[in-house]
């Protein structure tokens, strides 16, 4: 079984400061972890993934997120925000059981950048 | 070139209709999938096709039938639509790696 939990439904933050969204995850195995974005009445976009390789993680837009298993997270961090980053914002654990391909989401962040 | 392309984007249609939404992807990949987002942005997965072959079927009604012609397709067809389905429906593909790609969404709107 796998879970995923996004702490905070709502994140508000200045033009021009940092971005963090929290993410924990559960899984009995070793999980691929992905970070996606959506805009306004947009689609999926998917920003970066982890899959076992290196522990930080590169993305889109200079988001960034560190895999961290002694604490079960994939924190997202961006180091200034800009006015084209307010979308949603999922974290998604995905795995396999059985003879299936497991993708559990998040319940999601809302993020508000102020001018 | 679109990934995953679904068609139509919006739909609008009365209670008691049947309708279809379509999926299409080029990447030559096996696995496909139909989630289901919410009014609240939830995305729970529907349903799972591997090669054609469905493998998961997550506690979804029956009026919702998933149809694979082929690897590269898989369609939704929802029978007798009620006020409920209202939703945004996303197909996915996922390869080798673990990537998921979406497509861009159908927002479905019963009335």
């Amino acid at each position: 079984a796998q879970s995923v939990t996004q702490l905070d439904s709502h994140v508000s933050v200045s033009e021009g400061t940092p971005v963090l969204l929290r993410c924990n995850y559960s899984s009995s195995y070793s999980p691929s972890l992905f970070w996606y974005v959506q805009h306004p009445n947009k689609g999926l976009q998917l920003l970066l993934k982890y899959t076992s390789a290196a522990t930080l993680v590169k993305g889109i837009n200079g988001f960034e997120a560190e895999f961290k298993k002694s604490e079960t997270s994939f924190h997202l961090t961006k180091p200034s925000a800009h006015m084209s980053d307010a979308a949603e914002y999922f974290c998604v654990v995905s795995g396999t059981s059985g003879s299936a391909r497991q993708l559990t989401f998040g319940s999601g962040t809302q993020l508000t950048v102020l001018p | 070139d679109t990934a995953v392309s679904q068609t139509p984007k919006y739909l609008v249609t009365q209670m008691g209709n049947d309708k279809s939404i379509k999926c299409e992807q080029n990447l030559g990949h096996d696995t496909m999938y139909w989630y289901k987002q919410d009014s609240k942005k939830f995305l729970k997965i529907m349903f799972s096709y591997n090669n054609k072959e469905l493998i998961i079927n997550e506690t979804v009604p029956n009026r919702f039938s998933p149809k694979s012609p082929d690897k590269a397709h898989l369609n939704l067809h929802i029978n007798s639509l009620e006020l409920g389905d209202s939703a945004v429906y996303f197909c996915g593909t996922q390869g080798s790696g673990n990537t998921i790609y979406f497509g861009e969404g159908s927002w479905l709107t019963v009335v």
